[in-house]
């Protein structure tokens, strides 16, 4: 059965202090490893997608990599509006996303 | 561009009432999908939708749920005579044939059903 295993539930860092979030992922025929920050009461924004191993995507603070059974999203000296839930999705059909629970991030003063 | 727009943000029925859900695509986005978040867990896929076809629904409940995207107007997710167990958030996303990759799928603010 396809998985998708975030960890840590919730993170809680101080301003500055970088650190690192993982997915474990394990879907036959990976078409797409989807990375999303959701706020409250907000939807998914959409951070990145990598599609091989060995791939990487950054964007600001952000940095995402990929190997065939994981996924980690780096962040680097994170500022407290980094706050938020980060999720991990999969994808073998091409459209359908399968989510983890997500990882609670906390970046305090 | 206003995005992704769900209606109405929240939703509160009785049990055994009828809830329809809206959603309205970004402009230029022909592909429709609908999510289901329950308390303490993940995102759960439901449906997939591109203007009059159901492309995938493996996701959908077998019964009392159902799902549309007529080709004028939003898409509709309708469930009949809810239950308790069908309060959750419910999303939706949309996203076009050529810009999943740059851009993934654009999901809506949700609409937060409650039946009490």
């Amino acid at each position: 059965e396809d998985q998708v295993t975030q960890s840590p539930e919730a993170l809680r860092l101080q301003e500055g202090e970088s650190s690192s979030l993982n997915c474990s992922y394990t879907v036959s025929g990976l078409r797409g490893l989807f990375w999303y920050r959701q706020d409250p009461g907000k939807g998914p924004e959409f951070l990145f997608t990598l599609y091989s191993a060995g791939e990487e995507k950054e964007k600001e603070r952000l940095k995402a990599t990929l190997t065939k059974k994981e996924s980690f999203l780096h962040i680097t000296a994170p500022k407290p509006e980094d706050s938020a839930t980060y999720l991990c999705a999969a994808s073998n059909s091409g459209y359908a996303l399968n989510f983890g629970k997500g990882t609670s991030l906390l970046v305090t003063p | 561009n206003a995005g992704v727009m769900q209606n109405p943000r929240h939703l509160v029925r009785r049990r055994g009432q009828e809830a329809r859900l809206r959603c309205s695509p970004m402009k230029g986005h022909s592909h429709v999908y609908w999510y289901r978040q329950l308390p303490e867990e993940g995102l759960k896929f439901m449906v997939y939708l591109q203007k009059e076809n159901i492309i995938d629904e493996s996701g959908m409940p077998k019964e009392r749920f159902s799902a549309e995207f007529p080709k004028e107007g939003p898409s509709i997710l309708r469930i009949q005579q809810v239950v308790r167990g069908d309060s959750a958030a419910y999303f939706c996303a949309s996203s076009s044939s050529w810009d999943r990759v740059n851009y993934g799928y654009t999901f809506g603010s949700g609409t937060r059903l409650t039946v009490v």
